[in-house]
């Protein structure tokens, strides 16, 4: 069985300061992780993803995620907030062994502030 | 290359009534996903299906519920007799076979009445 639990329901930063998003997963087989962003009455857009290979994961509007087996963990972080960031943001977990289905965790919303 | 597609937007129902909501996929996108986000909650996990054929539905509710993608034409989640717990975004998303990741639809949020 696999979980996630996204640590913080609302993160309020500055803008130009350092956003973490924290999540930690459960998993019994090697995980594939995700995350997603979901601005205002839209659906989910996929920031960056882990799957194999290096640890440390790139994605879309200067985000990237380190997967660090050793504590579960694949925290996301951005050295440099903007206004256009306040969203709500979603980790998710795919068993490598359960194509097609994922577990998001509740999520956390992210406001900046000027 | 339009997007995943899914309509109404927007679904009002009385209590008793069915509702049916329409998802069509990205241009070669043979799988879709069904999944149900309810007020403060993350997105649950439905169904996951392929052109007729359902290939996961152990998120799905025993009753009232239903999904099916047919050879033609869109993907369908259909409630009968929708009670208020019904009322959430309902995301559709789809991908290629076997990929990671999938492109989420702009939802369709049902409320029940």
């Amino acid at each position: 069985a696999q979980s996630v639990t996204q640590l913080g329901s609302h993160v309020s930063v500055s803008e130009g300061a350092l956003v973490l998003l924290r999540c930690n997963y459960s998993s019994s087989v090697p995980p594939y992780l995700f995350w997603y962003v979901q601005y205002p009455n839209q659906g989910l857009q996929l920031l960056l993803k882990y799957t194999t290979g290096a640890t440390l994961v790139k994605g879309i509007n200067g985000f990237e995620a380190e997967f660090k087996k050793s504590e579960t963990s694949f925290h996301l972080t951005k050295p440099s907030a903007h206004m256009s960031d306040a969203a709500e943001y979603f980790c998710a977990v795919s068993e490598t062994d359960s194509w097609g289905k994922l577990q998001f965790g509740a999520g956390t919303q992210v406001v900046v502030t000027p | 290359n339009a997007g995943v597609m899914q309509n109404p937007r927007h679904l009002v129902r009385r209590r008793g009534q069915e509702a049916r909501l329409r998802c069509s996929p990205m241009k070669g996108h043979s799988h879709v996903y069904w999944y149900r986000q309810l007020p403060e909650e993350g997105l649950k996990f439905m169904v996951y299906l392929q052109k007729e054929n359902i290939i996961d539905e152990s998120g799905m509710p025993k009753e009232r519920f239903s999904a099916e993608f047919p050879k033609e034409g869109p993907s369908i989640l259909r409630i009968q007799q929708v009670v208020r717990g019904d009322s959430a975004a309902y995301f559709c998303a789809s991908s290629p076979p076997r990929a990671l990741g999938y492109t989420f639809g702009s939802g369709t949020r049902l409320t029940v009445v």
